[in-house]
């Protein structure tokens, strides 16, 4: 059985560009997160979606945004690159709705905004 | 708010034991998990405690105490290959996952 899948693995940007990420996750799960992992830091929750909808997102601007297509896979969209947007961004998939239970990650999209 | 708290490094030799803490700070309590993460690679789930007591799996134990607020991830036998970034991580109302900061562990031989 696959994992979850991210693509691109790594993205380089400059600043003021959009950057777009993608996460396929666990066939079956429905519920898919995104969180931001800056170097040596932990993981700050992004954004979750189950069954296509938007259920919570975290204190991030708005230039940070995302959505769920009905094969559950999942895109998150960054407008406006600053430099601080940086970071391995992971994206984790759970059978479970609202992560009470174990959650499933990808390796990462590394971006690095120049 | 949420927060947790857990040590920034531990350094420990091959074949000892080695103890993780983690305290937190929650507005309703669904449960205490554990992730480990090689080289900035992907968080894999090592534990996950919804009750008071230890977990046992393998080389891992898991620790909680609801009423300390407090949980540990012990290690074995620690290996090499254990040198990883070690995570507490507890669910919240809105059905996200908060993570702590992380506890760096070198394992030296």
């Amino acid at each position: 059985e696959a994992g979850v899948t991210q693509s691109p693995t790594h993205l380089i940007k400059t600043r003021g560009q959009q950057a777009t990420l993608r996460c396929s996750p666990i066939s079956g799960h429905t519920s898919v997160y995104w969180y931001q992992q800056a170097l040596g830091l932990g993981l700050q929750f992004l954004l979750w979606y189950d069954e296509g909808e938007e259920r919570n997102r975290g204190n991030f601007p708005p230039r940070f945004s995302g959505r769920q297509f009905p094969n559950y896979s999942s895109e998150l969209n960054v407008n406006a690159l600053e430099l601080e947007d940086s970071a391995l961004y992971l994206c984790a998939s759970s059978l479970t709705q609202g992560a009470t239970g174990e959650l499933f990650f990808g390796e990462g999209s590394r971006l690095t905004v120049l | 708010g949420q927060s947790l708290e857990q040590p920034s490094e531990v350094t420990a030799v091959e074949g000892a034991i080695v103890q993780i803490n983690c305290t937190y700070q929650t507005s309703g309590f669904y449960g205490l998990s554990w992730y480990q993460q090689h080289d900035g690679g992907a968080p894999t789930f090592l534990s996950y405690n919804a009750l008071d007591g230890l977990e046992e799996t393998g080389r891992f134990s898991s620790f909680l105490s609801r009423s300390d607020s407090y949980g540990y991830l012990l290690l074995q036998e620690l290996q090499m290959k254990d040198s990883a970034s070690y995570f507490c991580a507890v669910p919240n109302q809105g059905g996200k996952l908060i993570f702590g900061q992380g506890t760096e562990l070198s394992v030296k031989p």
